[in-house]
């Protein structure tokens, strides 16, 4: 069973276009995250979810709505798509940060998702 | 504020010699630094992580990563390199007294040759 898992894997559309990517955890983690890889490979958080509450976004423009129904599901809602927003997005979970050493808690990845807009 | 630099873009190594992949840290609490690999397509794996204590660490697939807090490093090693350990390695620091998330390196690639 796939712990994290992404679709689509992979996504082309057109500049302008609304566009989501769905995110689905079986880890039972109370955290979810979404980051940004660019073509450089830079790693950077977009988004964190805990238990369906936002609790980061990362100076992200307004275009990008996360939605999280329930603890195990985070999507990533893209509107007006430019050129730059290609990237891969990747997904992952975590129990749920804290304050002390259990705010060191492992993130599990999902596979991503390549964004390409033409 | 917390950084991470991994000075390196890319370490080529024979396989069987020794392989190190370097990182350097900056927070201003005490850190929690961890070690990742993505191999071709995929996501992010977790390989280890220091906390606290004992300042080497051991993780999966042989690989160990020694804290020096003195020179605020973090580096990443293995005995003997192998093939299959090619891929994209990134380091990723947490300041402790603070509510940020991960902040991750720009990754090394790491290619061993046969």
């Amino acid at each position: 069973d796939t712990a994290v898992s992404q679709t689509p894997k992979y996504l082309v559309t057109q500049m302008g276009n609304d566009k989501s990517i769905k995110c689905e955890q079986n880890l039972g983690h109370d955290t979810m995250y979404w980051y940004k890889q660019d073509s450089k490979k830079f790693l950077k958080i977009m988004f964190s979810y805990n238990n369906k509450e936002l609790i980061i976004n990362e100076t992200v423009p307004n275009r990008f709505s996360p939605k999280s129904p329930d603890k195990a599901h985070l999507n990533l809602h893209i509107n007006s798509l430019e050129l730059g927003d290609s990237a891969v997005y990747f997904c992952a979970s975590s129990i749920r940060p804290g304050p002390s050493i259990s705010g060191a808690n492992v993130l599990t990845f999902g596979a991503g998702s390549r964004l390409t807009v033409l | 504020a917390q950084s991470v630099t991994q000075p390196e873009d890319q370490v080529n190594v024979a396989e069987g010699n020794p392989l190190t992949v370097k990182c350097t840290y900056s927070v201003s609490g005490n850190p929690y630094l961890f070690w990742y690999v993505q191999y071709p397509n995929r996501g992010l794996q977790f390989l280890l992580k220091y906390i606290t204590g004992d300042n080497l660490v051991k993780g999966s697939y042989g690989f160990e990563a020694e804290f020096n807090k003195s020179q605020t490093s973090f580096h990443l090693k293995k005995p003997s390199a192998l093939v299959s350990d090619s891929a994209l390695y990134f380091c990723a620091v947490k300041d402790s007294g603070s509510a940020r998330q991960l902040t991750f390196g720009s990754g090394t690639q790491l290619t061993v040759l046969p």
